[in-house]
């Protein structure tokens, strides 16, 4: 059984470019969410996509936006890149009655880099 | 708004000895609390999580952790430590039918042989 992929696993960009980074989650899990862990830090909940819709978001700007496949699959979008979006990006997903704690499984991230 | 303070961002000790790493929280109602680990260039692991019930919570690897309410803490303990147990270990909240994750910073676990 697959866990979380994630993909590429790492990035180079440059600053002002546009990044799509891609999780496809555990089989039989419908809800994706992603988090930025910068280096040295926890990471931090960026938005959580449940039946292709966000169904919460943190306190990102709206650069970062996201998308959610009828196969459950995410993409994360991050427009005009800046230094400080270097980081390590999780995708973490999960399954189960929509408002109940259910365990999230992290994908292994993926390292942006941006010059 | 809740957040997580994990005591110690470096804890070092011997094969075999006891592990503590502190972790306490800050929330007006009793949050579910976790435990993850993780190791170099890898995602995280949840170790053990507390929602309800018995407040000492046993999770994998000889890990444990106990919630304590009034103190408003979820320490995490193994009593004794091997080398493979070095890595990266984060304390996480978040509020009842809300999957949020709030983590705190952090804390690097080092084994000595």
């Amino acid at each position: 059984d697959a866990g979380v992929t994630q993909s590429p696993t790492h990035l180079i960009k440059t600053r002002g470019q546009q990044v799509t980074l891609r999780c496809s989650p555990k089989s039989g899990h419908d809800t994706v969410s992603w988090y930025q862990q910068a280096l040295g830090q926890g990471p931090q909940f960026i938005f959580q996509y449940y039946e292709e819709e966000e169904r919460q978001r943190g306190n990102f700007p709206d650069r970062f936006s996201g998308h959610q496949f009828p196969n459950y699959s995410s993409e994360l979008n991050v427009n005009a890149l800046l230094l400080g979006d270097s980081a390590l990006y999780l995708c973490a997903s999960s399954s189960g009655t929509s408002g109940s704690q259910r365990e999230q499984y992290f994908g292994p991230g993926t390292r942006l880099t941006v010059t | 708004a809740q957040s997580v303070t994990q005591l110690g961002s470096h804890v070092s000790v011997s094969e075999g000895a006891l592990v503590l790493l502190r972790c306490n929280y800050s929330s007006s109602v009793p949050p579910y609390l976790f435990w993850y680990v993780q190791y170099p260039n890898q995602g995280l692991q949840l170790l053990l999580k507390y929602t309800t019930g018995a407040t000492l919570v046993k999770g994998i690897n000889g890990f444990e952790a106990e919630f304590k309410k009034s103190e408003t803490s979820f320490h995490l303990t193994k009593p004794s430590a091997h080398m493979s147990d070095a890595a990266e270990y984060f304390c996480a909240v978040s509020d009842h039918g809300n999957e949020k994750l709030t983590f705190g910073t952090g804390t690097r676990l080092t084994i000595i042989p």
